[in-house]
């Protein structure tokens, strides 16, 4: 079946810590976004990537790094510089153009303590 | 800058009755693509619906729809004949696309309890 895996969907570490996220998809998108979602609030974009070794920020990249190596993956690593790493963090992947929906993981709820 | 803006953090809505969501957007692009989203308890995020800037009609799929006012920038999703199930976060989005820029940015969200 195709679709976007997120592993683990619980992720517990503590403060200081650099964590990495992973996100695979075998849809074969182009497009592939980190979002962080906090209790009762919308997402909010980290980064996201166009094409295999290019990606930007969004509007929260600060004290996250990703990287763009191959086509159907794209991790995210929560550094220890985030001041508050705990959240609930999506993945989502889509092919190019408006008019396309993006298609989501199942999310990995972080845990830093 | 992009944004969304749903003012209505919760809804309350009998069941088998229809409710409308709010969204207003802000862009200066003239291609843009809206989205909505539902989010149950679990967490997942479940495609519902699509209208492009361009597109003239309201978007239909099954009990959703979309009444999209260009001039107002707005996009308000109604449920029909709501049902328990219905229950969840629904999230408002847009998408902008050029070859050098692709962002999908979403609203905060509102709150659907569904009263049997």
């Amino acid at each position: 079946d195709g679709g976007i895996t997120q592993s683990p969907k619980y992720l517990f570490r503590k403060e200081g810590q650099n964590v990495t996220l992973s996100c695979e998809q075998n849809l074969n998108h182009d497009a592939m976004y980190w979002y962080r979602q906090d209790p009762g609030q919308g997402l909010r974009l980290i980064y996201y990537s166009q094409i295999v070794n290019d990606f930007q920020k969004g509007d929260i990249a600060e004290g996250y790094s990703v990287s763009r190596e191959k086509k159907e993956s794209f991790p995210l690593t929560v550094t220890s510089a985030q001041k508050n790493p705990t959240a609930f963090y999506l993945c989502a992947s889509s092919n190019p153009g408006v008019r396309t929906e993006a298609f989501f993981g199942q999310g990995t709820r972080l845990t830093v303590v | 800058a992009q944004k969304i803006t749903q003012t209505q953090p919760g809804m309350f809505v009998q069941e088998k009755e229809a409710v409308t969501l709010d969204c207003t957007y802000d862009t200066s692009d003239q291609s843009y693509g809206l989205f909505w989203y539902k989010q149950p308890s679990s967490g997942e995020m479940i495609f519902l619906i699509y209208q492009g800037s361009y597109d003239e009609q309201n978007a239909t799929e099954g009990r959703y729809s979309l009444n999209f006012q260009k001039a107002r920038k707005s996009a308000n999703l109604v449920i029909s004949a709501s049902q328990l199930g219905d229950s969840a976060m629904y999230f408002c989005a847009m998408r902008e696309y050029s070859p050098s820029y692709d962002k999908v940015i979403f609203g905060p969200g509102t709150s659907l309890s569904v009263i049997p």
